[in-house]
């Protein structure tokens, strides 16, 4: 069965604007949680959805959102972009979400100029 | 806070050889630990896992050991191979509901 897609692969924006990430999970699968990959600070927790519902948060600023359809799909959202938020943004998709047997996508590659 | 630390950052071995990698965590309630290898330009893939009430996991040539007690596990890989060669990242499932990341060990399999 189709892995985990994200689209797109990569993005250039500047600095102020805002961009807009999709994620596609596995078939059948409920959960979809989000990851910002960075060299300096690793893979950290975003947030997590599980049946359109938000179930956790990590540390990060209200510029960040996100939110599920009713097909699983999900969206990530980050507003008025820093130079900071450069990095590799990972979505995974899990039958029950509990952290177990997450699969990941190849992620989305953004940076801000 | 929520936190797993995770060591070495690099670790360059022969092929053949085997390899260790160490991870701390900071939530006594955790109760289930992964471990993701990352290859170039793809995102993390689940290797192995364990849950807290296992103190030893292994499949093949791989396997996971777990110390409740110093909130401790760790991760080794024998006979090693060329192939083998990625990050690799441990992680801790806390009682809040997050998946929390070391920071990666960069391994490297010399031919």
């Amino acid at each position: 069965k189709a892995g985990v897609t994200q689209t797109p692969r990569y993005l250039i924006k500047t600095r102020g604007q805002q961009v807009t990430l999709s994620c596609s999970p596995i078939s059948g699968h409920r959960s979809v949680s989000w990851y910002q990959q960075t060299p300096g600070q690793g893979l950290q927790f975003l947030f997590e959805y599980f049946s359109e519902t938000q179930r956790n948060k990590g540390n990060f600023p209200g510029r960040f959102s996100g939110r599920q359809f009713s097909n699983s799909r999900s969206e990530m959202n980050v507003s008025t972009l820093e130079l900071g938020d450069s990095a590799l943004y990972l979505c995974a998709s899990s039958l029950r979400g509990d952290g177990e047997k997450l699969f990941f996508g190849s992620g989305t590659q953004l940076s801000v100029l | 806070g929520e936190n797993v630390e995770q060591h070495p950052s690099t670790l360059s071995v022969q092929e053949g050889d085997s390899a260790v990698i160490k991870c701390t965590y900071s939530d006594s309630a955790s109760n289930y630990f992964p471990w993701y290898k990352q290859e170039l330009g793809k995102g993390p893939q689940l290797i192995i896992d364990i849950r807290s009430n296992v103190g030893e996991k292994k499949d093949q040539r791989i396997a996971v050991t777990l110390n409740k007690t110093a909130k401790h596990f760790s991760l080794h890989i024998t006979e090693t191979q060329p192939e083998d060669s990625a990050v690799y990242f441990c992680a801790a499932y806390t009682q809040g509901g997050k998946l929390i990341f070391g920071q990666g060990t960069e391994l490297s399999v010399k031919p």
